[in-house]
């Protein structure tokens, strides 16, 4: 099985801030690698797909990198409405999702 | 506007059986790949379940492999998630969502509690 590892767990930053989460596959996934975010009682949302192309309709603050076994997520300018937390998603063999990276707002 | 809603959730004691449901619509849902994935409460994302477009490929995670079974009615445009021999740890919200690799949409869940 292929484990996937974020970090951090929990982060706090304040608006404008640049947000950076890391994911790494505990073996080479090349770049089958999705992030999703959840806001509080909602569904996850698809964000960036294989690990670096931005969804349609999501805003371009948003965006991923990487490749192999080491990604990383990142947010331009934090905003208020990007409360939520976040999880990548292998899909190299089967289905794995990170353990999540909870984002506040300091 | 491309819509899932998952229904059968529900309280169930220790070792018993509910089967969810997942309407589609929006979509040509014969199209599609479907998977079920599932939160406990406070916890992360677990992915449960997949099958195929046509319903001849499925794949389970270890966590329900010989517990659950998933199939589809392309012409009901449903999905389904059958649960035996349910335990305290399959307590949790169960999502349906499109795709094979990328999921999206999801629906809103439906939350199974196992408990007696």
């Amino acid at each position: 099985d292929i484990q996937m590892t974020q970090s951090p767990s929990s982060l706090s930053a304040s608006v404008g801030d640049r947000v950076t989460i890391t994911c790494q596959a505990s073996q080479d996934i090349s770049n089958y690698l999705n992030w999703y975010q959840q806001k509080p009682g909602k569904a996850p949302k698809l964000l960036i797909y294989d690990a670096s192309n931005l969804e349609t309709g999501v805003p371009s603050r948003f965006s991923g990198s990487g490749s192999g076994t080491d990604f990383t997520f990142t947010i331009s300018s934090l905003q208020p409405e990007d409360i939520a937390t976040y999880y990548c998603q292998q899909y190299d063999n089967l289905i794995t999702f990170g353990q999540g990276t909870r984002l506040e707002i300091k | 506007e491309v819509q899932l809603v998952e229904s059968g959730g529900g309280l169930v004691q220790p070792g018993g059986s509910l089967r969810l449901s997942c309407a589609a619509s929006g979509f040509t849902f014969s199209s599609y790949e479907m998977n079920w994935v599932r939160q406990a409460p406070g916890k992360g994302l677990e992915w449960v379940s997949y099958i195929s477009s046509s319903g001849s490929t499925i794949y389970y995670a270890d966590s329900v492999k010989g517990r659950f079974t998933i199939s589809r009615d392309n012409a009901k445009n449903s999905l389904y998630l059958q649960m035996n021999s349910l335990r305290a740890e399959d307590t949790a919200v169960y999502y349906c969502a499109r795709g094979e690799h990328s999921f999206d949409p999801w629906g809103q869940g439906t939350l199974v509690t196992v408990s007696s």
